[in-house]
């Protein structure tokens, strides 16, 4: 039973448009989420997190949305650079360790 | 040397082979993680490390033994490996366990199982 779940594989936008990635979880005990990119031949880097108490926590050009009704969170990207081409990882966890849940990664292709 | 090294970056290794793979973080922490990423699936958490006592196994098979001799250095041990195990095998840190669940990763290690 996958928690954490990335809906899409793949996301191309044009440069200087916004990249909305979504993510959505099952787990109702989940209060920290995370986002994470990773470049080719990289290891993941944290990016941005949002406690379960907020909605929206930004950081320069990234923001994250956090709808717990719904159990579903969004990483807004404005504008969106070439740079930013990489794989975002949704995460989550439960309790006050580092056990993440990672969710399947979504592929943000930035066209210039 | 900062952050998070792995070794090596890539590995083939035919089934019946023994390899190791090695991480080692210069952060001061004192928990340390392998995770497995394949193609299309979710990053799986294989091992936890807190104070160099493991303290989660997510039920990998024995064919995969950590090894945890500091809180600096962590080792995955493989031997008689299946094609199946061919991954990208991640080491992560944190300052702990409890902490607010920022892992710090490696770049990974590429594996090849022939």
């Amino acid at each position: 039973d996958q928690q954490v779940k990335q809906n899409s594989p793949s996301l191309s936008v044009q440069e200087g448009r916004i990249s909305i990635l979504n993510c959505d979880y099952t787990n109702s005990m989940f209060d920290y989420f995370l986002w994470y990119k990773k470049y080719p031949a990289e290891g993941p880097t944290f990016l941005i997190s949002i406690s379960s108490i907020k909605d929206k926590n930004e950081d320069g050009r990234f923001t994250v949305f956090l709808n717990k009704s719904a159990k579903h969170l969004s990483l807004h990207i404005v504008p969106s650079q070439p740079g930013d081409s990489a794989v975002y990882f949704c995460a989550a966890d439960g309790t006050s360790g580092s056990r993440l849940t990672f969710g399947e990664g979504t592929q943000l292709t930035v066209n210039p | 040397e900062t952050g998070v090294t792995q070794t090596p970056r890539h590995l083939v290794m035919g089934m019946t082979n023994k390899k190791s793979l090695k991480c080692e973080q210069h952060l001061g922490h004192n928990a340390m993680y392998w995770y497995k990423q394949s193609a299309k699936k979710p990053l799986e958490l294989m091992f936890v490390y807190n104070f160099k006592e493991q303290t989660e196994n997510n039920s990998v098979p024995s064919r995969f033994s950590p090894e945890c001799p500091n809180s600096s250095h962590l080792f995955l041990h493989l031997h008689t490996l299946q094609p199946e195990d061919s991954a990208l095998y991640l080491c992560a840190s944190s300052q702990d366990e409890t902490g607010t669940g920022e892992l710090f990763f490696g770049e990974g290690s590429r594996l090849t199982v022939l």
